[in-house]
């Protein structure tokens, strides 16, 4: 099992749409969470942090769920420019330090 | 702040030949990290520091050799390139402390050995 899990994509969605994107991780032992958007040929840049009690930034929506072990993405009224691979990342304690594990990505296009 | 600086952006080297792919940053982090990017595939971990001398393996470190003699630089050195090098190489750094730390990345270094 991949130490985290996305849906590969691509999500093809109207302008407008409401779409939502899930990952999972297999190590419970998982601390921090985040959404990465990669542009094409571009670095990846935090999008937004994954907290507990879920998050909300504008469009965004991103929640967690410990027991289950998965992480969700929620984008409403979707936009031309939200048109990206979105990274799912978590973080784990190992070693002295932390390692940050990435998801392979979902690719999202949204269409006019 | 320049934020996290990559070179160079593109190289073309022949199987066998060597290069050092340059990153730095100016935000005084202690952490860094150099990860590839394959077609399709997630970022896998070559090697990371977690200060000036301190470097250790990731997931993906044959091939590969780093140095990490100041704050701001960390190296990445391949010898003896080989096809399977080719991808795209990400540097990146944070700051120590709590696991919840954003991760600041360079904009790649696109590198084709043929």
């Amino acid at each position: 099992r991949k130490e985290v899990e996305q849906d590969p994509g691509p999500f093809n969605v109207p302008e407008g749409a409401t779409v939502a994107f899930n990952c999972t991780y297999s190590n419970s032992a998982s601390q921090s969470f985040f959404w990465y958007r990669q542009d094409c040929r571009k670095e990846p840049k935090l999008l937004m942090s994954v907290y507990s009690s879920g998050n909300e930034d504008g469009r965004f929506t991103a929640q967690l769920n410990r027991a289950s072990q998965y992480i969700s993405l929620l984008i409403r009224d979707s936009k031309l420019s939200d048109s990206a691979t979105y990274l799912c990342v978590v973080n784990l304690p190992t070693s002295g330090t932390y390692k940050y594990i990435f998801g392979t990505g979902t690719r999202l296009k949204v269409l006019a | 702040n320049a934020g996290v600086t990559q070179t160079p952006k593109f190289r073309i080297l022949k199987i066998g030949q060597s290069m050092t792919l340059q990153c730095a940053q100016d935000m005084n982090h202690n952490y860094m990290y150099w990860y590839r990017q394959d077609p399709g595939m997630g970022l896998k971990l070559i090697y990371y520091s977690v200060g000036a001398g301190i470097t250790d393996k990731g997931e993906v470190p044959n091939g590969y050799n780093v140095s990490r003699s100041t704050t701001e630089d960390f190296p990445l050195r391949l010898e003896l390139a080989a096809p399977s090098q080719t991808s795209v190489y990400f540097c990146a750094s944070s700051s120590p402390g709590l696991a919840g730390r954003e991760q600041f990345f360079g904009p790649g270094t696109r590198l084709t050995v043929l």
